[in-house]
Protein backbone atom coordinates (compact mmCIF):
# COMPACT_ATOMS: atom_id res chain seq x y z
CA UNK A 1 0.00 0.00 0.00
CA UNK A 2 1.07 3.73 -0.18
CA UNK A 3 -0.02 4.12 3.08
CA UNK A 4 1.43 2.55 6.76
CA UNK A 5 -1.90 1.07 7.83
CA UNK A 6 -2.38 0.21 11.49
CA UNK A 7 -5.13 -1.83 13.10
CA UNK A 8 -7.30 -1.70 15.35
CA UNK A 9 -8.08 1.84 15.17
CA UNK A 10 -9.50 1.72 18.69
CA UNK A 11 -8.79 -1.69 21.39
CA UNK A 12 -9.85 -1.70 25.19
CA UNK A 13 -8.50 -4.42 27.44
CA UNK A 14 -9.23 -5.14 30.93
CA UNK A 15 -5.72 -5.02 33.14
CA UNK A 16 -4.44 -8.39 32.65
CA UNK A 17 -5.57 -9.16 29.35
CA UNK A 18 -3.21 -9.65 26.02
CA UNK A 19 -3.29 -6.92 23.63
CA UNK A 20 -2.13 -7.54 19.89
CA UNK A 21 -1.51 -4.17 17.31
CA UNK A 22 -0.93 -4.69 13.67
CA UNK A 23 0.91 -2.56 11.19
CA UNK A 24 1.30 -3.18 7.78
CA UNK A 25 4.51 -0.37 6.52
CA UNK A 26 4.30 0.71 3.11
CA UNK A 27 5.51 -1.72 0.33
CA UNK A 28 8.77 -1.30 -0.73
CA UNK A 29 10.07 -0.21 2.72
CA UNK A 30 12.37 -2.36 4.95
CA UNK A 31 12.50 -0.86 8.06
CA UNK A 32 9.57 -0.72 10.00
CA UNK A 33 9.27 1.36 13.65
CA UNK A 34 6.99 1.10 16.69
CA UNK A 35 6.65 4.26 19.22
CA UNK A 36 4.34 5.12 22.38
CA UNK A 37 2.69 7.65 23.17
CA UNK A 38 1.42 8.52 26.29
CA UNK A 39 -1.00 11.01 26.68
CA UNK A 40 -0.29 13.08 23.71
CA UNK A 41 3.04 13.96 25.23
CA UNK A 42 6.82 12.89 24.07
CA UNK A 43 6.61 9.67 21.46
CA UNK A 44 8.85 7.07 23.32
CA UNK A 45 10.58 4.45 20.64
CA UNK A 46 9.98 0.70 21.66
CA UNK A 47 11.64 -1.28 18.72
CA UNK A 48 12.83 -1.21 14.50
CA UNK A 49 12.50 -4.05 12.02
CA UNK A 50 15.43 -4.13 9.30
CA UNK A 51 12.63 -6.64 7.27
CA UNK A 52 12.28 -9.34 9.55
CA UNK A 53 14.93 -8.76 11.68
CA UNK A 54 14.98 -7.26 14.98
CA UNK A 55 17.19 -3.95 14.32
CA UNK A 56 17.46 -2.25 17.42
CA UNK A 57 14.84 -2.80 20.71
CA UNK A 58 16.18 -0.84 22.80
CA UNK A 59 13.23 0.91 24.14
CA UNK A 60 11.31 -2.36 24.36
CA UNK A 61 10.18 -2.91 27.99
CA UNK A 62 11.77 -6.27 28.74
CA UNK A 63 8.65 -7.63 30.25
CA UNK A 64 5.29 -8.24 28.61
CA UNK A 65 5.87 -6.95 25.28
CA UNK A 66 6.94 -8.19 22.19
CA UNK A 67 6.78 -7.46 18.64
CA UNK A 68 7.17 -9.68 15.44
CA UNK A 69 7.78 -8.70 11.67
CA UNK A 70 7.40 -11.97 9.91
CA UNK A 71 7.42 -11.92 5.43
CA UNK A 72 4.00 -11.42 4.09
CA UNK A 73 2.73 -10.63 7.23
CA UNK A 74 1.85 -7.43 8.68
CA UNK A 75 4.06 -6.14 11.60
CA UNK A 76 2.70 -7.04 15.38
CA UNK A 77 3.36 -5.91 18.99
CA UNK A 78 1.41 -7.70 21.16
CA UNK A 79 1.34 -6.99 24.88
CA UNK A 80 0.89 -9.90 27.59
CA UNK A 81 -0.91 -8.75 30.77
CA UNK A 82 -1.30 -5.13 30.11
CA UNK A 83 -1.33 -2.59 32.42
CA UNK A 84 -2.88 0.77 33.01
CA UNK A 85 0.11 2.41 32.17
CA UNK A 86 0.21 0.70 29.09
CA UNK A 87 -2.80 3.12 27.94
CA UNK A 88 -1.31 5.07 24.91
CA UNK A 89 -1.17 5.66 21.26
CA UNK A 90 1.02 3.36 19.54
CA UNK A 91 2.51 4.44 16.34
CA UNK A 92 4.02 2.36 13.22
CA UNK A 93 5.99 3.71 10.91
CA UNK A 94 7.99 2.76 7.76
CA UNK A 95 10.99 3.89 5.60
CA UNK A 96 12.61 2.94 2.52
CA UNK A 97 16.21 3.16 5.03
CA UNK A 98 17.15 3.77 8.44
CA UNK A 99 18.18 7.38 7.00
CA UNK A 100 15.04 8.22 4.70
CA UNK A 101 11.73 10.19 5.96
CA UNK A 102 8.91 7.95 8.45
CA UNK A 103 6.18 8.01 7.32
CA UNK A 104 3.67 7.01 9.99
CA UNK A 105 0.53 4.85 10.66
CA UNK A 106 -2.64 6.56 12.14
CA UNK A 107 -1.99 4.78 15.49
CA UNK A 108 -4.05 2.27 17.52
CA UNK A 109 -5.19 3.57 20.90
CA UNK A 110 -5.23 1.28 23.41
CA UNK A 111 -7.19 1.88 26.77
CA UNK A 112 -6.66 -0.27 29.81
CA UNK A 113 -9.04 -0.61 32.15
CA UNK B 1 21.97 10.45 25.49
CA UNK B 2 20.25 12.50 23.28
CA UNK B 3 17.10 14.64 23.98
CA UNK B 4 14.54 17.22 22.09
CA UNK B 5 13.27 20.06 23.53
CA UNK B 6 10.28 22.38 22.43
CA UNK B 7 9.73 24.35 25.35
CA UNK B 8 6.50 25.79 24.13
CA UNK B 9 3.61 23.52 24.68
CA UNK B 10 1.04 26.15 23.30
CA UNK B 11 1.80 29.11 20.80
CA UNK B 12 -1.07 31.29 19.69
CA UNK B 13 -0.63 34.16 17.29
CA UNK B 14 -3.03 36.05 14.59
CA UNK B 15 -2.98 35.62 11.10
CA UNK B 16 -0.56 37.45 9.48
CA UNK B 17 1.94 37.47 12.01
CA UNK B 18 5.87 35.82 12.25
CA UNK B 19 5.56 32.41 13.97
CA UNK B 20 8.89 31.20 15.66
CA UNK B 21 8.48 27.24 17.01
CA UNK B 22 11.86 26.40 19.20
CA UNK B 23 13.32 23.48 19.32
CA UNK B 24 16.84 22.52 21.27
CA UNK B 25 18.68 19.65 21.59
CA UNK B 26 21.20 17.49 22.70
CA UNK B 27 23.14 14.87 21.20
CA UNK B 28 26.90 13.87 21.22
CA UNK B 29 27.62 12.91 17.38
CA UNK B 30 26.30 14.49 14.20
CA UNK B 31 23.02 15.37 13.99
CA UNK B 32 20.00 14.78 11.61
CA UNK B 33 16.91 17.21 12.84
CA UNK B 34 13.03 16.64 11.29
CA UNK B 35 10.22 19.00 12.18
CA UNK B 36 6.67 16.70 11.43
CA UNK B 37 3.50 18.36 12.04
CA UNK B 38 0.16 16.67 12.60
CA UNK B 39 -3.31 18.77 11.56
CA UNK B 40 -5.98 17.31 13.16
CA UNK B 41 -7.58 13.98 13.00
CA UNK B 42 -4.46 13.78 10.19
CA UNK B 43 -1.19 11.27 10.69
CA UNK B 44 1.76 12.40 11.45
CA UNK B 45 3.58 13.87 8.56
CA UNK B 46 7.25 15.28 7.56
CA UNK B 47 7.41 18.85 7.26
CA UNK B 48 11.18 19.80 6.57
CA UNK B 49 14.73 18.11 6.87
CA UNK B 50 17.08 20.01 7.78
CA UNK B 51 19.62 18.56 5.16
CA UNK B 52 17.14 19.24 2.29
CA UNK B 53 17.27 22.89 3.67
CA UNK B 54 14.13 23.57 1.57
CA UNK B 55 11.06 25.33 2.56
CA UNK B 56 8.09 23.82 2.61
CA UNK B 57 4.29 25.61 2.79
CA UNK B 58 6.19 29.15 3.96
CA UNK B 59 8.25 26.94 6.49
CA UNK B 60 11.91 27.31 6.83
CA UNK B 61 14.10 25.82 9.45
CA UNK B 62 18.09 26.22 10.27
CA UNK B 63 20.50 23.76 11.88
CA UNK B 64 22.42 26.45 14.70
CA UNK B 65 25.03 23.94 16.18
CA UNK B 66 26.35 26.34 18.50
CA UNK B 67 23.03 26.92 19.61
CA UNK B 68 22.20 23.54 19.40
CA UNK B 69 18.66 24.88 18.11
CA UNK B 70 16.63 23.91 14.83
CA UNK B 71 13.80 26.65 15.79
CA UNK B 72 11.17 26.73 12.82
CA UNK B 73 10.36 29.80 11.43
CA UNK B 74 7.49 31.06 8.69
CA UNK B 75 7.08 35.54 7.90
CA UNK B 76 3.27 35.02 8.02
CA UNK B 77 0.84 32.08 9.28
CA UNK B 78 -1.98 31.27 8.05
CA UNK B 79 -4.89 29.53 9.38
CA UNK B 80 -4.19 26.76 8.15
CA UNK B 81 -0.90 26.32 9.68
CA UNK B 82 -3.18 25.37 12.82
CA UNK B 83 -1.41 21.87 14.24
CA UNK B 84 0.85 20.13 16.36
CA UNK B 85 3.97 20.59 15.69
CA UNK B 86 7.44 18.02 16.83
CA UNK B 87 10.52 18.35 16.39
CA UNK B 88 12.87 14.96 16.06
CA UNK B 89 16.30 14.01 16.17
CA UNK B 90 17.66 10.59 13.97
CA UNK B 91 19.58 8.74 16.43
CA UNK B 92 22.87 7.22 14.10
CA UNK B 93 20.24 6.57 11.79
CA UNK B 94 17.48 4.51 13.30
CA UNK B 95 14.97 5.97 15.50
CA UNK B 96 13.75 9.02 16.15
CA UNK B 97 13.29 10.94 19.12
CA UNK B 98 11.46 13.30 19.42
CA UNK B 99 10.29 16.38 21.80
CA UNK B 100 7.05 17.15 23.27
CA UNK B 101 5.63 19.22 20.90
CA UNK B 102 4.16 22.47 20.31
CA UNK B 103 0.19 23.29 19.33
CA UNK B 104 0.20 26.04 17.40
CA UNK B 105 -3.13 28.07 16.93
CA UNK B 106 -3.70 30.93 14.25
CA UNK B 107 -6.48 33.10 14.81
CA UNK B 108 -8.53 35.20 12.31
Amino acid sequence: GEEVAQTPKHLVRGEGQKAKLYCAPIKGHSYVFWYQQVLKNEFKFLISFQNENVFDETGMPKERFSAKCLPNSPCSLEIQATKLEDSAVYFCASSQTNYNEQFFGPGTRLTVL
Amino acid sequence: AQRVTQPEKLLSVFKGAPVELKCNYSYSGSPELFWYVQYSRQRLQLLLRHISRESIKGFTADLNKGETSFHLKKPFAQEEDSAMYYCALNNAGNMLTFGGGTRLMVKP
